[in-house]
């Protein structure tokens, strides 16, 4: 089956940049994705990328896809308290709307 | 963006009762939605596609006598988990596809299932 691999915590200062990585194993991915989990809430969509694609900038977000090492990061520019939350990567498992979810990543983000 | 509403957001219940999650979205039509579970500090794990008009797919390991899933409108699916114990306990979210095939999904608040 698909893994997709994340680390477990990150740990930032205000204003300092993250960069949340992801790893996967599905070759055949057509679209990755960014999910921002708050406590105790349901999954939000920062951002996607089309896997013919290896950079999406939006707003502070950037996303960089390695479609040959099968790696996808996301870097959050001028970390905000706000910004902390759980952070899932996700592709769809061989096309389609089923998504394979990563583990997830914690960011923390300190004063 | 598209709204996806859970209903109720936090239930108690006795063991060997049965607990009925709703998922709504609002705003548009959602010919599929899906069911997932999450426990603490973990991933999601899908556990159903939910097909308007048609039965639900499982995933492996996921018993369909126990988590019943019925989609009757394009608009509304049900979660039922029947007989419930304490290891079902869990976080249970919903999403919905608005139509496009991209995998792009909006997801409800979730439910926080606590069986006694």
């Amino acid at each position: 089956g698909e893994d997709v691999e994340q680390s477990l915590f990150l740990s930032v200062r205000e204003g300092d940049s993250s960069v949340i990585n992801c790893t996967y194993t599905d070759s055949s991915s057509t679209y990755l994705y960014w999910y921002k989990q708050e406590p105790g809430a349901g999954l939000q969509l920062l951002t996607y990328i089309f896997s013919n694609m290896d950079m999406k900038q939006d707003q502070r977000l950037t996303v960089l896809l390695n479609k040959k090492d099968k790696h996808l990061s996301l870097r959050i520019a001028d970390t905000q308290t706000g910004d902390s939350a759980i952070y899932f990567c996700a592709e769809t498992a061989g096309g389609g709307n089923k998504l394979t979810f990563g583990t997830g990543t914690q960011l923390k983000v300190e004063l | 963006g598209a709204v996806v509403s859970q209903h109720p957001s936090w239930v108690i219940c006795k063991s060997g009762t049965s607990v009925k999650i709703e998922c709504r979205s609002l705003d548009f039509q959602a010919t599929t939605m899906f069911w997932y579970r999450q426990f603490p500090k973990q991933s999601l794990m899908l556990m159903a596609t939910s097909n308007e008009g048609s039965k639900a797919t499982y995933e492996q390991g996921v018993e369909k006598d126990k988590f019943l899933i019925n989609h009757a409108s394009l608009t509304l699916s049900t979660l039922t988990v029947t007989s419930a114990h304490p290891e079902d306990s869990s976080f249970y979210i919903c999403s919905a596809a608005a139509g496009r095939n991209t995998g792009e999904l909006f997801f409800g608040e979730g439910s926080r299932l606590t069986v006694l």
